[in-house]
This record gives C-alpha cells, structure tokens and sequence, in this order.
C-alpha cells in the first residue's frame, strides 16, 4: 500500500497524558498536513510541512501541540498535557510540490488518528 | 480573513433524486476543490476547479465555478445509495494550503 499511513489509529488516554501520533506519507510527495476534525464538521487545518520546513502552525494551535518532520519523511504530531477538548480525529495528509495555487494540491489523506481523552 | 459557507448543512433524498451543494465565499478564489468523505472514512480528492465559469463532469457529478470565482457547486444525478458522505468544499486558505468548508452531509434513501 502506497497511500498515506497513520499510527495509531485509536488511541485513548488520560487527561494530563501526552500522546504522539505517527504520519508516513506518499513517498515522493513534499508537502505534509495536519489536520483535525471533530464529529460534524470539517477537518481543520493544523500545520504544515514543506520537506522538513514547518512552514505554518494554526494560530488556534495552543504551545501544547508540536509537529516535526525530521527528515523529510515521516511527521510525528505531539499533544502535551492532553484535555477532553482535544479529543478529535487526527488526519495527516500529503500532496506533491504544487506548481501555484491555480495547479495541483490534490491532498491524499490518512486514515486517521483516533483520539479520545477521558 | 476568507469566508466560506457550504449550503445546506444536511440533505436527505430518494434513490434517484438530483442533489446540489452549493460553497459561497465572500472574496475571490483562485481555485477550489471538492472533497468526499464516506461516513467513518476520511476525505478523498474529487476535483480542482481553476478557471471562471468552468464547469467538470465526472459521470454522475458535475461540478461548477462561477463566473466571479467567488461560488462553486456539485450536482449529482440520479443518487445512488453510494453517493451517501459529507461533501466538502475546499478553497485555498493561503499560500499552498487548503481549508475545509462546513460540508453538506448526503443520506440516500432507498
């Protein structure tokens, strides 16, 4: 399977907890996204990566959320300190190098991170 | 900063009956695409639009671009029990990102 590969898929933890989530995405994409979508509504943007460039973090993004991709590759999303809020689907995607905003950008999600804090 | 609204928020229709969605934004855009997302699963790519007034065909579906690159819809002829999900539209949120409308969610009943 060539598509984009999440870890876990289901994770549940204690409030105060931390929790990583794993992204492998399509090889020879570039790009990288976080996003969360929590029940009814559209999945929300997060941050991005361009290589291992974080290029953009949301702004609703508080300092307990952390993502990196180290080398390229693969990105790990970090909640510090989880609370109930943060109970949502994560969903990582990736796209390949856009020629402008008028081309491409076709994203190819994950199956998802499943998280629930009790 | 952009404003996007994806109308209606729910649909219900009979096996066979025409659906329409309709994204309106408040400013212009430069491109938009539509996403569908089956209930449990996670949203898949159904096609880019770009330029004013375009207008895509994908068997049952057809998508359009208003003159004003400022709106878009997605018809589907003739549901089928498998056109049920959450259809999403989604504009550019700024440089090389997508953000996600409020999504129409489809039932099909049989």
């Amino acid at each position: 399977d060539t598509g984009v590969s999440q870890d876990p898929r289901h994770k549940i933890t204690k409030r105060g907890q931390n929790v990583t989530f794993r992204c492998d995405p399509i090889s020879e994409h570039n790009r990288l996204y976080w996003y969360r979508q929590t029940l009814g509504q559209g999945p929300e943007f997060l941050t991005y990566f361009q290589n291992e460039a974080q290029l953009e973090k949301s702004r609703l993004l508080s300092d307990r959320f952390s993502a990196e991709r180290p080398k390229g590759s693969f990105s790990t999303l970090e909640i510090q300190r989880t609370e109930q809020g943060d109970s949502a689907m994560y969903l990582c995607a990736s796209s390949p190098l856009w020629q402008g905003l008028g081309a491409g950008g076709e994203l190819f999600f994950g199956e998802g991170s499943r998280l629930t804090v009790l | 900063g952009q404003q996007v609204m994806q109308i209606p928020q729910y649909q219900h229709v009979q096996e066979g009956e025409d659906f329409t969605t309709y994204c309106n934004s408040s400013t212009t855009l430069s491109n938009i695409q539509w996403y569908k997302q089956r209930p449990g699963g996670h949203p898949v790519f159904l096609i880019q639009l770009v330029k004013s007034g375009e207008v895509k065909k994908q068997k049952r579906l057809t998508f359009q671009f208003g003159e004003a690159k400022k709106n878009s819809s997605l018809h589907i002829t003739a549901t089928q029990t498998t056109d049920v999900g959450t259809y999403f539209c989604a504009p550019p949120g700024g440089y090389q990102k997508v953000t996600f409308g409020t999504g129409t969610k489809l039932q099909v009943i049989p």
